[in-house]
C-alpha cells in the first residue's frame, strides 16, 4: 500500500519568503508527526497531531513555525519570514494510533538562500 | 530530559564483519526503544524495537538488548553485507503527555565493502 508522501521533495527560497510543506500520511493513521533533520544530525521532534488537533507541539522552535491538519488526514507545515538557519530535511511520520510504530516519509529537503 | 548517544561514525566494515553500534539513553522513565535505518536515497525505516527491559529486538540478522541496568541498546549483527551501508539511528520514546515522540540519536554511518 501507499506510503507517506511528502511534497515538494526539495524546496528552494528566499529568506524572509513563506513556505508551506504537505505530509500525506498512511490512509487510516490518526497520529501524525513532524520532525526536522539537520545535516549529520537524527531528527529532532516538532508537533504531533491526534486527529485534527495538535496534541504537543512543544518542539516548535518559535512562533514562525506553525502546522494545521484541517480534516484529520493531510497535514501542512508552515513556515514564516524563513532564515537561513531552517535550511534543513522536514520528515513527517504517521501511526495509525499514538502508541504505534512511526512510519517515516522521504522528508522535504528546505534550503534557504 | 530524554537524550540518546550513539557511537560516532562513520564506520567502514569489510563483508561479513562483525558489528556494533553502541547506543545508551537517559530517560526519566521507562521508555521503549528503537533503531531506525536510513538507506541512501530512502526514507527512515524501523529496523528493530525492544519495549521493556531484558527484550530483544530482531531483524535482518540485526539485534539489540534493552539494558536497563546500563541504560544501553547496542545494535549487533554478525555478518554484514554491503547492502547493509546505511546510517543507523538509535531512539527512544516516552509518553509525554498524549504524544509518543521519538528522540533520536545523532546517526553512525555505516559503509560495508566487498
Amino acid at each position: 500500500g501507499a506510503g507517506v508522501s511528502q511534497t515538494p521533495s526539495n524546496k528552494v527560497t528566499e529568506k524572509g519568503k513563506y513556505v508551506e510543506l504537505r505530509c500525506d500520511p498512511i490512509s487510516g493513521h490518526t497520529a501524525l508527526y513532524w520532525y526536522r533533520q539537520s545535516l549529520g544530525q537524527g531528527p529532532e521532534f516538532l508537533i504531533y497531531f491526534q486527529g485534527t488537533g495538535a496534541a504537543d507541539d512543544s518542539g516548535l522552535p518559535n512562533d514562525r513555525f506553525f502546522a494545521v491538519r484541517p480534516e484529520g488526514s493531510v497535514s501542512t507545515l508552515k513556515i514564516q519570514r524563513t532564515e537561513r538557519g531552517d535550511s534543513a530535511v522536514y520528515l513527517c511520520a504517521s501511526s495509525l494510533g499514538e502508541q504505534d510504530t512511526q512510519y517515516f516519509g522521504p522528508g522535504t529537503r528546505l534550503t534557504v538562500l | 530530559g530524554d537524550s540518546v548517544t550513539q557511537m560516532e561514525g562513520p564506520v567502514t566494515l569489510s563483508e561479513e564483519a562483525f558489528l556494533t553500534i553502541n547506543c545508551t539513553y537517559t530517560a526519566t522513565g521507562y521508555p521503549s526503544l528503537f533503531w531506525y535505518v536510513q538507506y541512501p536515497g530512502e526514507g527512515l525505516q524501523l529496523l528493530l524495537k525492544a519495549t521493556k527491559a531484558d527484550d530483544k529486538g530482531s531483524n535482518k540478522g540485526f539485534e539489540a538488548t534493552y539494558r536497563k541496568e546500563t541504560t544501553s541498546f547496542h545494535l549487533e549483527k554478525g555478518s554484514v553485507q554491503v547492502s547493509d551501508s546505511a546510517v543507523y539511528f538509535c531512539a527512544l520514546s516516552e509518553l509525554s503527555g498524549s504524544a509518543r515522540q521519538l528522540t533520536f540519536g545523532s546517526g553512525t554511518q555505516l559503509t560495508v565493502l566487498p
